[in-house]
This record gives C-alpha cells, structure tokens and sequence, in this order.
C-alpha cells in the first residue's frame, strides 16, 4: 500500500512569492492534514480537510490557505511569503474523521530567499 | 494549556540501554496520545499510541507508560539500537474527530551509541 506522498521534495522562491504544494493521501484515506515543521518550533497543525471542505485550521495568517480536490489530495497555498515562511511543510492522512491515527508524508522543504 | 511538554531535548544511550522520553500535559480533554518516530529527511512515522482507559502498551521494544493523575506519558525503547537513533515526539489530541489537530511535543533527539 503507498504511503502520503507530497511533491515537489524542495521547492526555493523569494520573499512576495506564493508557493503551492501537493499531497495524495493513503488510498481510502478522506482526511487530509497540513502542518509546518520550522526549525526549533516542532510541528504545529496548520489545516485540516475532509470530504473537500476545510474542517479546522491552525494559528495562522489567511495567507495560508488550500483546497481538497474530489480525489481527496490538497493543495497547500501560501501566498506573499516571508523569510518566516521557511520549514517543512508535512501532509498525513486518515480514514475518515473517526480515527485519531494521522500517517505522515515525507514534506516538502520550502525555502525562501 | 494546549501544551505538550517533551524531555529531554536530546538524549545519549549505549547499544543495549533503555531509552527513556517524557511528555506532560495539562488539559485532561486530551484522550489520545501517539509517538512518532523521525528520521532526518523523512516525515514522522508512528510508532505507538495510548489512550487514558490503559496504563501501560507494550509494542515489540517500545513501551508507553501512561500516568493519568499526574498527566505525564512517556515512551521506554528497550535494548536499544544504532538504528533507533532518530528524532521522537509525543502528540496528543482532543478527540481528532472534531478538530483534526495533534498537538506535538518539541522533540527529542537520541542517539544511541554502538
């Protein structure tokens, strides 16, 4: 069975760019998550989605924004970004909403000059 | 209140040693409480998880002692080896089904010498 999968593996842009990465979640899988791992600040949850509605999000600034497409992979956006902006970007999935139990995906590195 | 607070940030064993990780918390809403496992370059693979009705789980090597008055849990990786060297968190959650939110803790980093 494939694991998440998250692409790009890398991705550079500059400060006011916007960034956009993907995620396909476990076959069966309809919950998809989003969080950043920056460094020194440990994982902090950023979006959730179900069922192609996002269901709950992190402390964050609107500018982080994404979608569920019908096949039930994300999209993670992130518009005007800051040197801040700088982490791991980590996808998991799970069966629907009713299990706790969250598999993770390799993440995309974003950095920005 | 939302915290999970991990120790120690790293920790050095030797081949064969117990490896001892702790992690505390302070809203008793919490009802489920997983351990990842990461490894420099990939995301986090889970390793275990507990829920507060057990007090003890015990997966191959690695045990998760739950401790619900003092609100404290921690993870013992047993005979420990070279390649148990990674990056662990403690997680928990309040019920994911309403808020889909793990709350991590900040990592602990072990090494384990040959």
């Amino acid at each position: 069975e494939a694991g998440v999968t998250q692409s790009p593996t890398h991705l550079i842009k500059t400060r006011g760019q916007q960034a956009t990465l993907r995620c396909s979640p476990i076959s069966g899988h309809t919950s998809v998550y989003w969080y950043q791992q920056a460094l020194g600040l440990g994982l902090q949850f950023l979006l959730w989605y179900d069922e192609g509605e996002e269901r709950n999000r992190g402390n964050f600034p609107p500018r982080f924004s994404g979608r569920q497409f019908p096949n039930y992979s994300s999209e993670l956006n992130v518009n005007a970004l800051e040197l801040e902006d700088s982490a791991l970007y980590l996808c998991a999935s799970s069966l629907a909403p009713s299990t706790d139990t969250q598999y993770f995906g390799p993440g995309t590195r974003l950095t920005v000059l | 209140q939302q915290q999970v607070k991990q120790s120690p940030q790293s920790l050095i064993v030797q081949k064969g040693g117990i490896s001892i990780i702790n992690c505390a918390y302070e809203n008793t809403a919490f009802d489920y409480f997983p351990w990842y496992q990461q490894f420099p370059g990939k995301g986090p693979a889970l390793l275990i998880a507990i829920r507060p009705d057990v007090s003890e789980k015990k997966e191959g090597r690695f045990t998760i002692s739950f401790n619900k008055s003092a609100k404290q849990f921690s993870l013992h990786i047993m005979d420990s080896q070279p390649g148990d060297s990674a990056t662990y968190f403690c997680a928990a959650s309040i019920g994911s089904s309403n808020t889909g939110k793990l709350i991590f803790g900040q990592g602990t980093t072990l090494q384990v010498k040959p």
